[in-house]
This record gives structure tokens, sequence and C-alpha cells, in this order.
């Protein structure tokens, strides 16, 4: 079955703790992309990545990292969370450029993983 | 820099009523547009898309979208809604230059017995 996978889906931490939430997808996407979803502010975009070893800022980056050493894997890591960090977070894949239409593609969405920094 | 405004935080109609959720953008090129649902405790999933073929999209769960370039506008409707359509809905907008997706800030749908 064709999906993007995150773990964990809850988490509950406290300031300063460094986290990783990690993000698979079995599609062989090249496209992968973090969200945070806040109320009110709908989707912000965190970090992408259009594949393995590039990575590009989002509109929402600091406080995040991330890597791209594998193609079906884009970890999110917070260094050291804080409580505004606290949200519930989305990762994303698609395939990079809809084939030869150079169309934009349909994001698949992992289903969440929801922070708590204390 | 593109946006997209969704008027209408929370939206609510009766079963069987025309369901409407409005969505604006803004870019100086015509983009590609899509809308998302997302039903609770769950991700987002692709309504429709529209990416300059035609200006009217029809998506999945009988609803669709009229692209008009002259109003900016992207507009989603169905029309009778179900209780099952009570959800998130998220219009996008993606430039044509590069891959990177901007949301709306959603707007939520009830739909009443």
């Amino acid at each position: 079955e064709a999906q993007v996978t995150q773990n964990p889906r809850y988490l509950i931490t406290v300031t300063g703790k460094k986290l990783t939430v990690t993000c698979s997808q079995n599609m062989n996407h090249e496209y992968m992309s973090w969200y945070r979803q806040d109320p009110g502010l709908g989707l912000r975009q965190i970090y992408y990545s259009m594949n393995v070893e590039v990575t590009d800022k989002g509109d929402v980056p600091e406080g995040y990292k991330v890597s791209r050493k594998e193609k079906r894997n884009f970890p999110l890591i917070l260094e050291s969370p804080s409580p505004n960090q606290t949200s519930l977070y989305f990762c994303a894949s698609s395939s990079s450029r809809g084939g030869s239409s150079g169309r934009w593609n349909e994001q698949f969405f992992g289903p969440g993983t929801r922070l708590t920094v204390l | 820099a593109q946006s997209v405004t969704q008027l209408g935080s929370h939206v609510s109609v009766s079963e069987g009523a025309l369901v409407l959720l409005r969505c604006n953008y803004s870019s100086s090129v015509p983009p590609y547009l899509f809308w998302y649902v997302q039903y609770p405790n769950q991700g987002l999933q692709l309504l429709l898309k529209y990416t300059s073929a035609a200006t009217l999209v029809k998506g999945i769960n009988g609803f669709e979208a009229e692209f008009k370039k002259s109003e900016t506008s992207f507009h989603l409707t169905k029309p009778s809604a179900h209780m099952s359509d009570a959800a998130e809905y998220f219009c996008a907008v993606s430039p044509t230059s590069y891959d990177k997706v901007i949301f709306g800030p959603g707007t939520s749908l009830s739909v009443i017995p």
C-alpha cells in the first residue's frame, strides 16, 4: 500500500530535550516536505527536499533541522525544542514535476505527529 | 509572493444544501491550485487540482471547483451536502516554477442534520 508513515504519532517532551520525528514514504517520490499545522494558520512549510541531499527552507524553518540521506526518509529534528513548537506536524511526499508535462503532482500526507513541548 | 485566503473560517450548511467554500489567491501568473480535505484526526488528502487543462475541475466525493482568472478565485462547491462532508478544507496554491505549496488557513465545514 502506497503511504507516508510518521513516528511517533504523539509525543510529549520537555524544553531542550532533542527529538526526532521520522518520516518514510514507499512511493519512490523525489519531493518530501514537512509542515506544521496550527489553529487559524493552516499549514506552514518548515523544510522541503527535492531529492537526496537536496533540502531547502520553507516558511518557518527556525528551530528545525532536516536531512535527506535516503530517498524514502526525511526526518525532522528539533535540537532544542521550545513550547512554541507545540503543534501538529505533517510529512508529505510527491513525485517531482509530474513527469513530462512538468506539472505539480498530488502531495501524499502522513497521518500527523502531535507534539507537545512543556 | 503568493498567498491564499479563504473567506470564512467556519461554514455551516444543512444536509442536502449547497456547499460553497471560497478561495482567493494572489499570483502574478496563473498558478496550480488545489483543494485538500482533512477529516478529524487524519492527514490531508487531495480533493481536486487545477493545472490549466480546464477551468472547471471535478474532484472526488462530488466536489468541483471553478478557476476564474479575472476574480483570482478557485471556489469549491458541492450541490448537496452530506453528513460525511464535515471536515476541514484547505485551498492551496503552487507557483509554476518550483516545488512549493502554500496553504490557506482552512475552512471548517459543519453539516447540520
